[in-house]
């Protein structure tokens, strides 16, 4: 089974649109930390952010925000008012004791902001 | 500025070569990875070393090989073993929570 999923392979969207990318998770600890990044077309991967298992709130971060439901194992990310300067691939990431405490990626999500 | 550098930016390798992948940090991490990137496939751990001299195979090892004589450096070897080596290489390196990754190395094998 999937320990992190990505559903959307790929998104395209026009500048302006609000776009959620969705982050599905599994793991049977009750401590746990997710992790979103951003990798532009050179390569690197830039950290987003980080939630641990307990703090449930949402986070707003300028455009970005974050909706973190562990009823649904869901850590769905949104950005607001699109730029072409968000396209790129994002990545949502587990880390958990069950899985040795390293760094678990899922598939990736694509995002296209058109002009 | 700390950082991790990962070098070549590409790398071309002939069939049956095996060629060594550099990654340097100076952020003083313990641990440090080796990531494979393919298309639709997300980023797959090769191997990972928590402390100097010490290191641990992922969940795709076969066909690569790695050292940790320093702390700050965590080269990846790929063999000649690796049938499908054509990909993009990510190192990164960690205290726990802080994750910083390198900017990758292209391998193409020609």
């Amino acid at each position: 089974a999937q320990k992190v999923t990505q559903a959307q392979t790929e998104i395209s969207v026009v500048e302006k649109e609000d776009v959620t990318l969705d982050c599905v998770y599994e793991t049977r600890d009750t401590t746990y930390y997710l992790f979103w990044y951003k990798q532009p077309p050179s390569g690197e991967l830039v950290f987003l952010i980080r939630r641990n298992s307990f703090d449930e709130q949402n986070e707003i971060s300028g455009r970005y925000s974050w909706n973190f439901q562990k009823s649904t194992s869901s850590f769905n990310f949104t950005i607001t008012a699109s730029q072409v300067v968000d396209s790129a691939v994002y990545f949502c990431a587990l880390r958990a004791q069950e899985y040795g405490n390293k760094l678990v990626f899922g598939a990736g999500t694509i995002l296209r902001v058109k002009s | 500025d700390g950082g991790i550098t990962q070098s070549p930016k590409y790398l071309f390798r002939k069939e049956g070569q095996n060629v060594t992948l550099s990654c340097e940090q100076n952020l003083n991490h313990d641990a440090m990875y080796w990531y494979r990137q393919d298309p639709g496939q997300g980023l797959r751990l090769i191997y990972y070393s928590q402390i100097v001299n010490d290191f641990q195979k992922g969940d795709i090892a076969e066909g690569y090989s790695v050292s940790r004589e320093k702390k700050e450096s965590f080269p990846l070897t790929v063999t000649s073993a690796q049938k499908n080596p054509t990909a993009f290489y990510l190192c990164a390196s960690s205290d726990f929570h802080r994750y910083t990754f390198g900017s990758g190395t292209r391998l193409t094998v020609v």
